[in-house]
């Protein structure tokens, strides 16, 4: 069964510094992985994916994620944070026939002015 | 295109009754999966359909059912609601299932059991 962890359930950056989410997963076989956000009152809105081409991959707004099968990571990164960046973020894993994602608990992200 | 959709926004119901949640997919996407959102159990998975079939199902009790339609429409059901059932139900669409596919999702039901 396939799984990921998050690390650090809140985290707090200033405006224009690095953005950093961590995220572990935990599969049998290659896994898909994705990584979505949250707003206020809203659903999620996919931000990027894995899905075993290109080990960087790029998102919308300036994010972007690094697959490395040798330490199960997938952390998302987005090198100057804007106050519009504060959301909850996702992490998400699925096996290719699971026809469901598994999600980690979530990271809440604070933008500091 | 329209995105998902999803009715009504917001439902108050009380202990032991039952409710009927609706979610219309984007145009032409012929899977639809359902998850739950709680402050204590984050997301969980509840059901996927793909042309009127479910094909999975996370571990939730009998009480939580659903169903898809034959032009891809989906309605979940939970009879005998409990004060634990309160939560954020999210429905999710994509083309044809894949999990390569991204999902796209609804802004959601907020569920209150009173």
């Amino acid at each position: 069964a396939q799984s990921v962890t998050q690390l650090g359930s809140h985290v707090s950056v200033s405006e224009g510094a690095l953005v950093l989410l961590r995220c572990n997963y935990s599969s049998s076989v290659p896994p898909y992985l994705f990584w979505y956000v949250q707003y206020p009152n809203q659903g999620l809105q996919l931000l990027l994916k894995y899905t075993s081409a290109a080990t960087l991959v790029k998102g919308i707004n300036g994010f972007e994620a690094e697959f490395k099968k040798s330490e199960t990571s997938f952390h998302l990164t987005k090198p100057s944070a804007h106050m519009s960046d504060a959301a909850e973020y996702f992490c998400a894993v699925s096996g290719r026939s699971d026809y469901k994602l598994s999600f980690g608990a979530g990271t809440t992200v604070t933008v500091r002015a | 295109k329209a995105g998902v959709t999803q009715t009504p926004r917001y439902l108050i119901k009380t202990r032991g009754q039952q409710v009927t949640l609706s979610c219309s997919p984007i145009s032409g996407h012929r899977s639809v999966s359902w998850y739950q959102q709680t402050p204590g159990q984050g997301l969980q998975f509840l059901f996927e359909y793909f042309s009127e079939t479910q094909r999975n199902k996370g571990n939730f009790p009998g009480r939580f059912s659903g169903r898809q339609f034959s032009n891809s429409r989906s309605e979940m059901n939970v009879s005998t609601l409990e004060l634990g059932d309160s939560a954020l139900y999210l429905c999710a669409s994509s083309p044809q299932g894949e999990m390569s596919s991204p999902l796209h999702f609804g802004n959601g039901t907020r569920l209150t059991v009173t």
